[in-house]
């Protein structure tokens, strides 16, 4: 099983800064199968990333990601007051699936 | 407007049975895997089982296999999760999702959830 470890837990930033997040696998996977998800109190997640790099539709171009092997990455370049959310990666390239644990982006 | 709707979930005894739908609409059912996501109130996501457009292929979570099984209805675009033998560790919001495109793909679409309370 493929372990995605994200850090920091916890990101305190202000509107208009820029969020970087980390998701780290135990082994290496392809980048293909790297997805992240934001996901608001209340809702379901929502798609953002996948392919470690290709923004899922309607996704605003202030996010990117990219990464491969172990290490991947979530930039929001600026960030909005709704992209305040927990963040969660995903691989899908094998059974089965995980997620990590999440990064939560609050309002400092 | 391509939608999930999941039904299924409430109040259970352990060691009790429940059964999971997922009902979909806006889109060719039969074309894409699907799967099973459950998250425990306040904390992250857990992937639970995913199943192939044809039933061909299928997975668990090791923390539910043996005791959920996963299955879809292609004439009624709808996809069940049977869940047996329940614990109190089951308990959790379930999301039914759909995969984007391929069978190996990230997860476009999500359902609101249903809740399942394991508990005497």
């Amino acid at each position: 099983e493929i372990v995605l470890t994200q850090s920091p837990g916890t990101l305190s930033l202000s509107p208009g800064e820029r969020a970087t997040l980390s998701c780290r696998a135990s082994q290496s996977f392809s980048s293909s199968y790297l997805a992240w998800y934001q996901q608001k109190p209340g809702q379901a997640p929502r798609l953002l990333i996948y392919g470690a790099s290709s923004r899922a539709t309607g996704i605003p171009d202030r996010f990117s990601g990219s990464g491969s092997g172990t290490d991947f990455t979530l930039t929001i370049s600026r960030l909005e007051p709704e992209d305040f959310a927990v963040y969660y990666c995903q691989q899908y390239g094998s059974s089965p699936w995980t997620f990590g644990q999440g990064t939560k982006v609050e309002i400092k | 407007e391509v939608q999930l709707v999941e039904s299924g979930g409430g109040l259970v005894q352990p060691g009790r049975s429940l059964r999971l739908s997922c009902a979909a609409s806006g889109f060719t059912f039969d074309d894409y895997a699907m799967h099973w996501v459950r998250q425990v109130p306040g904390k992250g996501l857990e992937w639970v089982s995913g199943i192939s457009w044809n039933s061909g292929s299928i997975g668990y979570a090791d923390s539910v296999k043996g005791r959920f099984t996963i299955s879809r209805d292609n004439a009624k675009n709808s996809l069940y999760l049977q869940m047996n033998s329940l614990r109190a560790e089951d308990t959790a919001l379930y999301y039914c999702a759909k995969v984007q495109n391929w069978a190996n793909d990230a997860f476009d679409i999500w359902g609101q959830g249903t809740m399942v309370t394991v508990s005497s």
